[in-house]
């Protein structure tokens, strides 16, 4: 238990659906992120809350939309996604942004057909 | 551009030793840090290093060399829950974590 929540854990949709995925941190962390994780690939960085505020976007496509209402949860809203989104998607917290030490989530396996 | 490099794949006996390295090219440095992520579960914090040496943790300990761009970790007595991917990051000069593929380390008994 990391104190990141992070659901659902599996997730099989359409090129055509429109899904979210919920991250809830327990911990009062300021900082939040989502990470792409890929079969033997570093992790990809995402995006980046900070005080509930937007401060990455790593050229992130548009089919993907994070949402943060609050410092303790943090959205991932899908839509017309491609098969090769297909992946992990982790949700991690830190107490700042300037720290390397991150609580991950146990992630949400997307399957896209 | 700003690389990681480790090795995709270890394997070791139960009981030995293991050191898995990491090297590195980044923009600036401001740590590196190791984690451990067993099979479906979470990347989990490992440890941290700033400073050239060596951070010792119970059986894991991790070793710097800023000037070599290189580090490693070293798993003692290895026990079967060891079995995991070990990921190496370093924080650039922005406080972005630039991370590696990870190392699948095997452990047979």
């Amino acid at each position: 238990e990391t104190g990141v929540t992070q659901t659902p854990r599996h997730l099989v949709m359409g090129m055509t659906n429109k899904k979210s995925l919920k991250c809830e941190q327990h911990l009062g962390h300021n900082a939040m992120y989502w990470y792409k994780q890929s079969a033997k690939k570093p992790l990809e960085l995402m995006f980046v809350y900070n005080f509930k505020e937007q401060t990455e976007n790593n050229s992130v496509p548009s089919r993907f939309s994070p949402e943060c209402p609050n410092s303790s949860h943090l959205f991932l809203h899908l839509h017309t996604l491609q098969p090769e989104d297909s992946a992990l998607y982790l949700c991690a917290s830190s107490p700042g942004e300037d720290t390397g030490e991150l609580f991950f989530g146990e992630g949400s396996r997307l399957t896209v057909l | 551009g700003q690389n990681i490099d480790q090795p995709t794949e270890m394997t070791a006996t139960e009981g030995a030793i293991v050191q898995i390295n990491c090297t590195y090219q980044t923009s600036g440095f401001n740590g590196l840090f190791w984690y451990q992520q067993h099979a479906g579960e979470a990347p989990t914090f490992l440890s941290y290093n700033v400073l050239d040496g060596l951070e010792e943790k119970g059986r894991f300990s991790s070793f710097l060399s800023r000037s070599k761009g290189y580090s490693y970790l070293l798993l003692k007595e290895l026990q079967m829950k060891d079995s995991a991917s070990y990921l190496c990051a370093v924080m650039d000069s922005n406080y972005q974590l630039i991370w590696g593929a990870g190392t699948k380390l095997i452990i047979k008994p």
